[in-house]
C-alpha cells in the first residue's frame, strides 16, 4: 500500500514553462515532507522541504504548495531548464521516510 | 568530506551466493537506511538503524540482514540472492530520526 501517491509518472515540459508534480497522503501523522531530485546513476538529493505549519516555501525556481486539509502538496518548477531534467520524488515523514513512486521530468530545449 | 560512500558500484551475482552492500557514511550521523528502487515503484525501506547497535525492519526487509557495530558503518547482507532480488540499492544517513536523509551513490546489482 502506496503511503504517497505521486503524480504524473512522467511529464514534458518546455524550456521556460512551469513544471508542476503532484502527491497526495493518508497519514496525517507526517510532519514533514521533502522533495529529491535524482539525475541518472546518481543518488537522490535533497531539493526543498517543508513542514505543515506553513502553506508554500520558495527557493529560489522551486515552490512547495502544501494543503493540510486535502492532505495533498506540490512542487513547482518555474522556468524550467533542460538541466532540471530528473527524476523528482515526494516524501513524507514521521518516524521513517515514505516515498512517491516519483515523476521523471523532461525539460525540451 | 566524502559524505556516504558504498561498494560495490555494480556487481552481477548468481543466484544462491551471498553478497554483502557495504556502506560507509562521515557525518557522524546517528541513523542510517537501506533502500531498494524499482521502477514504478520508487525507493522502499529495507532496513534501518536509528543509533548504533541497533537495526529495524522497513517495509520490505525479507530476504536481507543488516547490522551496525559502529556509528560510521551500516552493511546489507544478501543470504542467498534470488533474482527478485535484482535492484539498485541505496544507502542514507540523517542526524535523527525523522531528519532529513542523506543519500549515496548506489549499488546496481543484477541476480541472475
Amino acid at each position: 500500500q502506496q503511503q504517497v501517491k505521486q503524480s504524473p509518472q512522467s511529464l514534458i515540459v518546455q524550456k521556460g514553462g512551469i513544471s508542476i508534480i503532484n502527491c497526495a497522503y493518508e497519514n496525517t501523522a507526517f510532519d514533514y515532507f521533502p522533495w529529491y531530485q535524482q539525475f541518472p546513476g546518481k543518488g537522490p538529493a535533497l531539493l526543498i522541504a517543508i513542514r505543515p505549519d506553513v502553506s508554500e516555501k520558495k527557493e529560489g525556481r522551486f515552490t512547495i504548495s502544501f494543503n493540510k486539509s486535502a492532505k495533498q502538496f506540490s512542487l513547482h518548477i518555474m522556468d524550467s531548464q533542460p538541466g532540471d531534467s530528473a527524476t523528482y520524488f515526494c516524501a513524507a515523514v514521521v518516524d521513517d521516510m515514505r516515498f512517491g513512486a516519483g515523476t521523471r521530468l523532461t525539460v525540451k530545449p | 568530506i566524502a559524505g556516504i560512500t558504498q561498494a560495490p558500484t555494480s556487481q552481477i551475482l548468481a543466484a544462491g551466493r551471498r553478497m554483502t552492500l557495504r556502506c560507509t557514511q562521515d557525518m557522524r550521523h546517528n541513523a542510517m537506511y537501506w533502500y531498494r528502487q524499482d521502477l514504478g515503484l520508487g525507493l522502499r525501506l529495507i532496513h534501518y538503524s536509528n543509533t548504533a547497535g541497533t537495526t529495524g525492519k522497513g517495509e520490505v526487509p525479507d530476504g536481507y540482514s543488516v547490522s551496525r557495530a559502529n556509528t560510521d558503518d551500516f552493511p546489507l547482507t544478501l543470504a542467498s540472492a534470488v533474482p527478485s532480488q535484482t535492484s539498485v540499492y541505496f544507502c542514507a544517513s540523517s542526524s535523527g530520526q525523522g531528519e532529513t536523509q542523506y543519500f549515496g551513490p548506489g549499488t546496481r546489482l543484477l541476480v541472475l
